[in-house]
């Protein structure tokens, strides 16, 4: 079993709709939770950490359920930018240095 | 402000053959790691820094090794290139890991023949 499962899509979204995917982590120590955001054949950014309350920014909301061990993301009112791959990172360091990615989940928005 | 640059962008070796990539980043990050990003794998970890003179291994680390001499430099060395090297090299900062989040490099793609 990988560490970090996702759902690889590609989910085809309507413009301006709502659209959810979710990330299971296998390591229950993991201290750190991330989003990213990746386009295609360029480098991983930093989209949201994920904290234990939730927490949005924006159009984006992330979820942690640590009983459950998966943290989500919601993308509400979808944009043609919002086309990416989105990765959920687990820091299973108790330093904060060792990132696990997940394979990435294809998020594709259509006019 | 530059951020994390990586040199080469793209790179194709014999089998057999060594290099280096060149990581350096200008925002005074304590940590910094190298990954390789293969098709249908995710981002793997090769070698991480949390400080200049400090490293250690990561998930995959056969093949390659890296030194600290400075914050602001991480070069990644491949000792002997083999065609399983051939990948996308991504290097990371981070201010202290944790919540804080890491910044990538644009990548090298390197094939190696």
């Amino acid at each position: 079993r990988k560490e970090v499962e996702q759902d690889p899509g590609p989910f085809n979204v309507p413009e301006g709709a709502t659209v959810a995917f979710n990330c299971t982590y296998s390591n229950s120590a993991s201290q750190s939770f991330f989003w990213y955001r990746q386009d295609c054949r360029k480098e991983p950014k930093l989209l949201m950490s994920v904290y234990s309350s939730g927490n949005e920014d924006g159009r984006f909301t992330a979820q942690l359920n640590r009983a459950s061990q998966y943290i989500s993301l919601l993308i509400r009112d979808s944009k043609l930018s919002d086309s990416a791959t989105y990765l959920c990172v687990v820091d299973r360091g108790a330093a904060g240095n060792k990132l696990t990615f997940g394979g990435g989940t294809r998020v594709l928005v259509k006019p | 402000n530059a951020g994390v640059t990586q040199t080469p962008k793209f790179q194709v070796l014999k089998t057999g053959q060594s290099m280096t990539l060149q990581c350096a980043q200008d925002m005074n990050h304590e940590y910094m790691s190298w990954y390789r990003q293969d098709p249908g794998m995710g981002l793997r970890l090769i070698h991480y820094s949390v400080g200049a003179g400090i490293t250690d291994q990561g998930e995959v680390p056969n093949g390659y090794n890296v030194s600290r001499s400075t914050t602001e430099d991480f070069p990644l060395r491949l000792l002997s290139a083999a065609p399983s090297q051939t990948s996308v090299y991504f290097c990371a900062s981070s201010y202290r890991g944790g919540g804080y989040g890491y910044t990538f490099g644009s990548g090298t793609r390197l094939t190696v023949v």
